[in-house]
């Protein structure tokens, strides 16, 4: 059972648009940046997300990361069948004094 | 180009010990957080622990918190893992991630943990 918790599996047809949720509590999300991964079957996790919103050079605005209270989402739209991941969230949680990541969900490009 | 390679990886037997390394390049090593991420076969990923620029400071996931032990080498460029007491619950890819959470996140490819009879 993960911290954060996620939808596992999510759909949606090329071109449409996908959201994302993760929710958690007070101890994490509440109060601590958000990170957001895509993790390619077979391959490394790669970074999407970090402090809530913000994307890292080369992440294309297609990908949008938001932050309400102790939930967070992702936002994927224009979907591409080279979309077709797992994504996770992430958040340090202070009252556990650690990293904690939700379950992922799966998205398929129908 | 930042690069981290693990290695180390393997198959153990239960009960067993393993060290993990992770050799950084491209980049300062010393100036970043460290953290260890795993990945059970077909699972979700679960962090293990990070480890402060200097090593002052070390946090656990509590179910390894006394097994495994954090530590890194800045003159070698190296983050290790070293566990204990391995079990068939360990079995996992092992990710080597810089500054976990930040702008600057980069993760190794990973190393795979077997441990079985």
């Amino acid at each position: 059972q993960s911290v954060l918790t996620q939808p596992p599996s999510v759909s949606a047809a090329p071109g449409q648009r996908v959201t994302i949720s993760c929710s958690g509590s007070s101890s994490n999300i509440g109060k601590k940046y958000v990170s957001w991964y895509q993790q390619v079957p077979g391959t490394a996790p790669k970074l999407l997300i970090y402090d809530n919103y913000k994307r890292p050079s080369g992440i294309p605005d297609r990908f949008s990361g938001s932050k309400s209270g102790t939930s967070a989402t992702l936002d994927i739209t224009g979907l591409q069948t080279g979309d077709e991941a797992d994504y996770y969230c992430g958040a340090w949680d202070d009252r556990l004094n650690a990293g904690v990541f939700g379950g992922g969900t799966r998205l398929t490009v129908l | 180009e930042v690069q981290l390679v693990e290695s180390g990886g393997g198959l153990v037997q239960p009960g067993g010990s393993l060290r993990l390394s992770c050799a950084a390049s491209g980049f300062s090593f010393s100036e970043f957080w460290m953290t260890w991420v795993r990945q059970a076969p077909g699972r979700g990923l679960e962090w293990l622990a990070t480890i402060k620029q200097d090593g002052t400071e070390k946090f656990y996931l509590d179910s390894v918190r006394g097994r495994f032990t954090i530590s890194r080498d800045n003159a070698k460029d190296s983050l290790y893992l070293q566990m204990n007491t391995l079990g068939a619950e360990d079995t996992a890819f092992y990710y080597c991630v810089r500054d976990w959470g930040s702008r600057d996140t980069f993760w190794g490819q990973g190393t795979l943990v077997t441990v079985s009879s």
